[in-house]
């Protein structure tokens, strides 16, 4: 089983919302991701965390904010999003350890700033 | 600076023929190379991988063919189905673990019955 599921599918917030996409993995994997992705553009990384520490930043705007409660859930927190900030939002997990390489990604969450 | 470069935007194959995609890097700290699917409104499903120690990884109708001196990898698929359609990414990692992914731009696959 290489699962990973996200929530919500779609998601349509105001500039002065605070809301939250979650993901989840029952893989055993250690390691988990944030990427973000731009119409007819390649994913691009916004965190990574390993062994549930955050250990990759890509110099993220805070009104984004990762939280990972424990080795199988992934949030990301969004607060005064941009319209810019539209995007579809994937999440990504992956064994974590030194023999390892493959990310596997969920559906994504597709979410529209108003 | 764009590590991981693709260079055809899209690409048209007759079913049945063989689809080559190409991919292009210039830093040489990769050391692994994976490529994605990804249909639209979906996450990228990995296809298939190779180590920068190898030349070619094999998985069905699926090949990949690494020349480290050129700093260039390509996936062949044969015979290609419709079912291919679809963008293909090629991504490259620089270490094992936790790392990021670099992406190419993607090629948009078409295979035509």
């Amino acid at each position: 089983d290489t699962e990973v599921t996200q929530t919500p599918k779609h998601l349509v917030m105001g500039m002065t919302n605070k809301k939250s996409l979650k993901c989840e993995q029952h893989m055993g994997h250690r390691a988990m991701y944030w990427y973000k992705q731009k119409a007819k553009k390649p994913p691009e990384l916004m965190f990574v965390y390993s062994y549930e520490k955050l250990s990759i930043n890509e110099s993220v705007p805070s009104r984004f904010s990762p939280e990972c409660p424990n080795s199988s859930l992934l949030n990301l927190h969004l607060h005064a999003l941009q319209p810019e900030d539209s995007a579809l939002y994937l999440c990504a997990s992956s064994q974590g350890t030194s023999d390892s390489y493959e990310q596997y990604f969920g559906p994504g969450t597709r979410l529209t700033v108003t | 600076d764009q590590q991981v470069k693709q260079n055809s935007p899209s690409l048209s194959v007759q079913e049945g023929r063989i689809s080559i995609l190409n991919c292009d890097y210039t830093n040489s700290m990769f050391d692994y190379f994976l490529w994605y699917k990804k249909y639209p409104a979906e996450g990228p499903t990995f296809l298939i991988s190779i180590s920068s120690i190898k030349d070619k990884n094999e998985d069905g109708r699926f090949t990949v063919f690494l020349n480290k001196s050129a700093k260039h990898l390509s996936l062949h698929i044969v015979p290609s189905q419709p079912g291919d359609s679809a963008v293909y990414f090629c991504a490259a990692s620089e270490g094992s673990g936790a790392q990021k992914l670099v992406f190419g731009q993607g090629t948009r696959l078409t295979i035509n019955p």
